[in-house]
């Protein structure tokens, strides 16, 4: 069973408009963290957040913003005021305490934004 | 202090040849990871070790062999390579619960 589910394999929204990226997470640990990476066309992997099971806040980055709901297994992340060079990949990813640190990352959600 | 290196960042193989995959960080970080990226697959953990000495099995780790025989570098083995074998090869480090990626090593295997 996959872990870590990004339903939306492409969006594409028009620059200036806001954007919702959604993930959704599956663990009996009570112990995790979830992260945000971005992957731009030129195939490096950028860190954008981690959050740990413990952390419900949600955290506001510049236009970055990520809401963290435990009880619908949920860490969606929204660019505000999208720009082209938000155009890129991005993955969520799941870290479980309890096995070794294994990472587990989901299928990416492919966002292009057009001027 | 220059992260995460791969080594060679790109390489074509006939089926059935062999190569290693260097991954080194200069970090001090006790976990390191290989994973693979395939188109729609997102990464998928190969093997990864929690320290000098020690491997252990990812999500798919048929094909592949590794060994960290020091801290810094961890290897990553195909001993006889298959066109499924094609992909971005990611190494990572981690400390305090943050990956730091190298930039991939893109493996073609005709």
């Amino acid at each position: 069973a996959q872990k870590v589910t990004q339903a939306q394999t492409e969006i594409s929204v028009v620059e200036k408009e806001d954007v919702t990226l959604d993930c959704v997470y599956e663990t009996r640990d009570t112990t995790y963290y979830l992260f945000w990476y971005k992957q731009p066309p030129s195939g490096e992997l950028v860190f954008l957040i981690r959050r740990n099971s413990f952390d419900e806040q949600n955290e506001i980055s510049g236009r970055y913003s990520w809401n963290f709901q435990k009880s619908t297994s949920s860490f969606n992340f929204t660019i505000t005021a999208s720009q082209v060079v938000d155009s890129a990949v991005y993955f969520c990813a799941l870290s479980e305490w309890g096995t070794g640190n294994q990472f587990y990352f989901g299928t990416g959600t492919s966002l292009t934004v057009i001027p | 202090n220059a992260g995460v290196t791969q080594t060679p960042k790109f390489r074509v193989l006939k089926t059935g040849q062999s190569m290693t995959l260097l991954c080194a960080q200069d970090m001090n970080h006790e976990y390191m990871y290989w994973y693979r990226q395939d188109p729609g697959m997102g990464l998928r953990l190969i093997h990864y070790s929690v320290g000098e000495g020690t491997t252990a099995k990812g999500e798919v780790p048929d094909g592949y062999n590794v060994s960290r025989l020091k801290k810094q570098n961890f290897l990553l083995g195909l001993e006889s390579a298959a066109p499924s074998q094609t992909s971005v090869y990611f190494c990572a480090s981690i400390m305090t619960y943050e990956q730091y990626f190298g930039p991939g090593t893109r493996l073609t295997v005709t």
